[in-house]
C-alpha cells in the first residue's frame, strides 16, 4: 500500500534554532500535503495544508513565519520549525493525499524536542 | 467548524471482552470517518474507512458503524486483547482535511 515516511524520526536541538522535517509520498503523487501537530495526550491539530507548487494554507493561530512549509514537489513537502522554543516541542505528523485516487496517507511522525 | 468527540476518554477492560467506543460530529456533511488507532509515541495506522454513503465496515474483530444524520460513529471491537492496548481516534473529512477527536485510551488487561 501506499507509504509516507518522514525524516527524522526524532529530532533533539537548542533553544533557538531551525529544524527541518522532511514528508515524502514513496509510492504515489501527492497534490496535497498536510501538517499535523499533537501535543502529549491531546488529539492532532491540523497546522498546515499545502499544495503542490503554490502557497501553504495555514490554520487560524499557526504563524506562518515560524512554521515554514514548501512542498517543491509532487512527492516531497517539508517543514522548517525557525528559531524553536521549547513550546514547540511535540509531535509532528505530515499526511499526504493521493492525487489520483483521493486517499489520505498519514506519516508516522516526528518528535521535535527543544531544549 | 466541525467539532469531534469521543467517549469515554479512557476504558480498562479484562481481555477477552466486546467493547464499543464512541465517535460524535457537530456537522454531518462530511466525506467519510476514519478511525485510527495511535500506539504511545508513534504515528496513526489506519483501522476502517467508512464513506459517507456506507453505513458500516468490518475488518477482522473490528467494526465501525456511520450515522450521519445523527451525527455519530461507533467502533466496536470483538474478544479484545492485550493487544489492543492503544489509543483510538476518530477523524471526520468534510473538506480538504481531516478533524480529529480527542481519542479514547483503551488497556486491555491480560
Amino acid at each position: 500500500g501506499a507509504v509516507v515516511s518522514q525524516h527524522p524520526s526524532w529530532v533533539i536541538c537548542k533553544s533557538g534554532t531551525s529544524v527541518k522535517i522532511e514528508c515524502r509520498s514513496l509510492d504515489f503523487q501527492a497534490t496535497t500535503m498536510f501538517w499535523y501537530r499533537q501535543f502529549p495526550k491531546q488529539s492532532l491539530m491540523l497546522m498546515a495544508t499545502s499544495n503542490e507548487g503554490s502557497k501553504a494554507t495555514y490554520e487560524q493561530g499557526v504563524e506562518k513565519d515560524k512554521f515554514l512549509i514548501n512542498h517543491a514537489s509532487l512527492t516531497l513537502s517539508t517543514l522548517t520549525v525557525t528559531s524553536a522554543h521549547p513550546e514547540d516541542s511535540s509531535f509532528y505528523i505530515c499526511s499526504a493525499r493521493d492525487g489520483l485516487g483521493g486517499t489520505q496517507y498519514f506519516g508516522p511522525g516526528t518528535r521535535l524536542t527543544v531544549l | 467548524k466541525q467539532e469531534v468527540t469521543q467517549i469515554p476518554a479512557a476504558l480498562s477492560v479484562p481481555e477477552g471482552e466486546n467493547l464499543v467506543l464512541n465517535c460524535s460530529f457537530t456537522d454531518s456533511a462530511i466525506y467519510n470517518l476514519q478511525w485510527f488507532r495511535q500506539d504511545p509515541g508513534k504515528g496513526l495506522t489506519s483501522l476502517l474507512l467508512i464513506q459517507s454513503s456506507q453505513r458500516e465496515q468490518t475488518s477482522g474483530r473490528l467494526n465501525a458503524s456511520l450515522d450521519k444524520s445523527s451525527g455519530r460513529s461507533t467502533l466496536y471491537i470483538a474478544a479484545s486483547q492485550p493487544g489492543d492496548s492503544a489509543t483510538y481516534l476518530c477523524a471526520v473529512r468534510g473538506g480538504q482535511n481531516f478533524v480529529f477527536g480527542p481519542g479514547t485510551r483503551l488497556s486491555v488487561l491480560p
